[in-house]
């Protein structure tokens, strides 16, 4: 069975500094990886997803991840951190071998400081 | 184009009650999916239609089911209602499903309060 670990339920940074949210993975197979933002009262949008291509995989608004297989892990990262990333991320997983869902994380509520 | 839009936004049921919730995906999109959104849960898998047939299933009870019309359109239907049903219920939508790595689009969900 796959699932995906995101350490940290909260995590704050200051506005301008580097954006780090965790996660790592467990599965049997060559996953599919995606990294998903939902901003309140909204649903889901893709920020970026990993389909064992390039390992680097750079996504929407500056947010970029990168699979590491010794590690399993596909930690999101962002250079310099906007007020207007304030959201709760979720990390997902999926296997390449028909299974049609995601199994995603717990989520990691992102809270930027003036 | 078109997001993928789910109506009604905002539900208040009570325990015992019936209720069916509609999901029109994005034009073209064969895939639908269903997840329930809990706080103590999180995010959980409810099931998969493509071309009118359900393709997988999560953990759920039988109280909850689906259907996809030709249209791709979808609704689920969750039959004697207990409180922990309260929840936000999203629906997605992708060209072929996630096996090929299409994105998932996902609508704004509908808020269930069961009293």
């Amino acid at each position: 069975a796959q699932s995906v670990t995101q350490l940290g339920s909260h995590v704050s940074v200051s506005e301008g500094a580097l954006v780090l949210l965790r996660c790592n993975y467990s599965s049997s197979v060559p996953p599919y990886l995606f990294w998903y933002v939902q901003y309140p009262n909204q649903g889901l949008q893709l920020l970026l997803k990993y389909t064992s291509a390039a390992t680097l995989v750079k996504g929407i608004n500056g947010f970029e991840a990168e699979f590491k297989k010794s590690e399993t892990s596909f930690h999101l990262t962002k250079p310099s951190a906007h007020m207007s990333d304030a959201a709760e991320y979720f990390c997902a997983v999926s296997d390449n071998f028909g299974n049609e869902k995601l199994t995603f994380g717990t989520g990691t509520r992102l809270t930027i400081i003036p | 184009k078109a997001g993928v839009t789910q109506t009604p936004r905002y539900l208040i049921k009570t325990r015992g009650q019936q209720v069916t919730l509609s999901c029109s995906p994005i034009s073209g999109h064969r895939s639908v999916s269903w997840y329930q959104q809990t706080p103590g849960q999180g995010l959980q898998f409810l099931f998969e239609y493509f071309s009118e047939t359900q393709r997988n299933k999560g953990n759920f009870p039988g109280r909850f089911s689906g259907r996809q019309f030709s249209n791709s359109r979808s609704e689920m239907n969750v039959s004697t209602l207990e409180l922990g049903d309260s929840a936000l219920y999203l629906c997605a939508s992708s060209l072929d499903g996630v096996a090929s790595a299409n994105e998932q689009f996902f609508g704004p969900g509908t808020r269930l309060t069961v009293l």
